[in-house]
């Protein structure tokens, strides 16, 4: 069955380190999203891409960059992480509709549980 | 410790009462909406969605009302099962033009299930 994988499900890491969070999904979807989940704040869009090289920052895009070199993997990096960047990261995926309104709904990953010390 | 501000909206109801989770949405420009359940330690699951030319739509178990006049969103469960208890929230799909979308999340509001 096709689906959405993130690995790893958890990682501990050092402030200051380079770390990225894979995303692979095998639906052949054109869209694919980042988001971050804290309390209070629900989910909160890090990056998107809407095909192969198109990238675009959300609305928490500080201190994270992605990369879409094919349709099924959009890693996201934290290029030196933060203890603010403790948080569980979700990967979603959707499939773009060309029409009048166009409607994609998202499908997520499982998570990653990131703990940055 | 817990922070002030920072508590989920909880409902508990007990096993085989129906549950009512309700949402506010922010722009009346959004044409479409979806409900989300999301398990301890799991994903968003997508469960039901509607789009804004419909008032009402029903799936198993499950309903969704929607009051674009008062920008409210509910979903209804009937018979809630332990298996429901989980974080429930609410999307709206904010088109901006052509193929652009973007979902804008609830903060969610825990369903506890008591047996």
């Amino acid at each position: 069955d096709a689906e959405i994988t993130q690995s790893p499900r958890h990682k501990i890491t050092e402030t200051g380190r380079q770390v990225t969070l894979a995303c692979h999904q095998t639906w052949n979807h054109n869209n694919m999203f980042w988001y971050r989940q804290d309390l209070g704040h629900g989910l909160r869009l890090i990056h998107y891409s809407y095909g192969v090289q198109d990238t675009n920052k959300g609305e928490v895009s500080d201190g994270y960059s992605v990369s879409r070199s094919n349709t099924e993997d959009l890693p996201l990096t934290l290029e030196s992480a933060a203890s603010s960047q403790t948080s569980v990261y979700f990967c979603a995926s959707s499939e773009r509709r060309i029409g009048v309104r166009p409607i994609e709904t998202q499908y997520f990953g499982p998570g990653t549980r990131l703990l940055v010390l | 410790g817990e922070s002030v501000g920072l508590h989920l909206p909880t409902l508990s109801v007990q096993e085989g009462d129906n549950s009512i989770i309700n949402c506010a949405y922010s722009n009346s420009a959004s044409d479409y909406f979806i409900w989300y359940k999301q398990e301890s330690g799991k994903g968003p699951q997508f469960i039901i969605d509607i789009r804004s030319n419909m008032d009402k739509r029903q799936g198993q178990r499950v309903t969704v009302l929607l009051n674009k006049t008062v920008k409210h969103l509910s979903l209804q469960i009937a018979a809630t099962q332990p298996g429901d208890s989980a974080v429930y929230f609410c999307a709206e799909n904010m088109n901006y033009g052509g193929a652009t979308n973007k979902l804008i999340f609830g903060t969610g509001t825990l369903l506890a299930v008591q047996p």
